[in-house]
């Protein structure tokens, strides 16, 4: 029972190259969510999938595109990256949407 | 807007002192609160979950309270070991509505 899995674990790209992060979870959650860890701003949410086949944004959504590509799945895509996306991405999931979360490891994102 | 203050930003303590880290929030009508751990370079541990109807919650050495009428929770951790060496995060979540996160506070606990 992996729990939250996320890869890469470690990314750098230049600015304006694409990349895609994975997030996948094996508890039959209904809920994930990506958030971005910066020093002195706390975690913020980027975009949610309360339920399979939908997703809405979080608080910090310009940037970034998601896709939940089944109950397990949940990838986030940044199509042209930028040096404010510089971060530590962190991927959750929960049984529903007001749920206790639990967090994958992280991606730690540098942008150049 | 929901907002997440935590002090102290760090602390450092000697191994078995007690210690209190505090969280505060602006917006009362939340429905739950939430203390994580993180570890360097990690992802976050749930580590309690109080409800807003309860006044505490206990987990073996440590203690969480809520006030949710002052916009307070603290967290009480006994007897402090170095493996208690972490980032606590607290959240917040209104019903319906995302968590809200703090900063968080660095805990150092020396042998």
């Amino acid at each position: 029972n992996a729990g939250v899995t996320q890869t890469p674990k470690f990314q750098v790209l230049k600015t304006g190259q694409s990349m895609t992060l994975q997030c996948a979870q094996d508890m039959n959650h209904n809920s994930m969510y990506w958030y971005r860890q910066d020093p002195g701003m706390g975690l913020r949410l980027i975009y949610y999938s309360a339920s399979e086949g939908t997703t809405d944004k979080g608080e910090v959504p310009n940037g970034y595109n998601v896709s939940r590509l089944n109950k397990r799945e949940f990838s986030l895509r940044l199509e042209s990256a930028a040096p404010s996306q510089t971060s530590v991405y962190f991927c959750a999931s929960s049984e529903h949407y007001s749920s206790w979360p639990f967090f994958g490891p992280g991606t730690r994102l540098t942008v150049l | 807007k929901q907002e997440v203050t935590q002090i102290p930003a760090a602390l450092s303590v000697p191994e078995g002192e007690n210690l209190v880290l505090n969280c505060s929030f602006t917006d009362s009508a939340i429905y739950n609160l939430q203390w994580f751990r993180q570890d360097p370079g990690k992802g976050l541990t749930s580590l309690l979950l109080i409800q807003s109807s309860q006044r505490e919650q206990t987990s073996g050495r440590l203690n969480a309270s809520l006030d949710k009428s002052s916009g307070r929770s603290t967290l009480y951790i006994a007897a402090s070991q170095p493996g208690d060496s972490a980032t606590y995060l607290c959240a917040v979540r209104r019903r319906g509505s995302r968590l809200t996160f703090g900063e968080g506070t660095q805990l150092t606990v020396n042998p």
